[in-house]
């Protein structure tokens, strides 16, 4: 699994955009990019994943440059419930360990 | 996406004793699951990776004789703490994948208090 970096804690407001970038310099050809939320004292949810350029559901974006060592998840116009601590995984499900995730804070 | 099932959610049990926690893909066949804990303010920690009729490889540094997993069926996997100790006292999760699947699904988590 190539190792992730992502900054350790966000501040943001209610309705801004948030967009937390993760770095992964030796991501492998076949590795996917995957992001996940977690609230406290629960399991992590699956947001969104991505393998290049961009993706989007109904809750998030995810931009992969053309290089594909890092990525950024956007989160549009978030509430005090998007809160929550958000990792970022590279590789498969085959290999699923976790670096310290960004701890995002929303306030009012 | 697909539903991963956790029992119990929580439990307290006596030092000493043994305590097992289940993990069930509802909706889908497992044909791997994880098992982590987690401490507080800290991020998910691999303990083993289980494919459905092998045995779990474990990471470097987890008991595997105290840590039991067994990954009998496509659906369930069980994570049993054997001689628990207040120092086992922590957030265990399972997660799940399928075949083809690009992501696993996790459970809603197990607290464990050894008390």
């Amino acid at each position: 699994l190539a190792k992730t970096t992502q900054p350790i804690s966000m501040d943001s407001y209610e309705g801004q955009e948030v967009n937390i970038t993760c770095s992964h310099n030796n991501i492998a050809t076949n590795d996917y990019i995957t992001w996940y939320q977690q609230f406290p004292s629960q399991g992590p949810r699956f947001i969104i994943q991505g393998y290049k350029t961009k993706v989007t559901n109904e809750v998030a974006s995810l931009f992969i440059p053309a290089d594909r060592k890092s990525s950024t998840l956007s989160l549009p116009r978030v509430s005090l419930s998007d809160t929550a601590v958000y990792y970022c995984l590279v590789g498969d499900f085959n290999d699923m360990r976790f670096g310290a995730g960004t701890r995002l804070t929303v306030k009012p | 996406g697909a539903v991963v099932s956790q029992h119990p959610s929580r439990v307290i049990c006596k030092s000493g004793t043994s305590v097992k926690i289940e993990c069930r893909s509802l909706d889908f066949q497992a044909t791997t699951m994880f098992w982590y804990r987690q401490f507080p303010k800290k991020s998910l920690m691999l303990m083993a990776t289980s494919n459905e009729g092998s045995k779990a490889t474990y990471e470097q540094g987890v008991e595997k004789d105290k840590f039991l997993i067994n990954h009998a069926s496509l659906t369930l996997s069980t994570l049993t703490v054997t001689s628990a100790h207040p120092e086992d006292s922590s957030f265990y999760i399972c997660s799940a994948g399928g075949e083809g699947f690009t992501e696993a699904f996790f459970g809603q988590g197990t607290r464990l208090t050894v008390v």
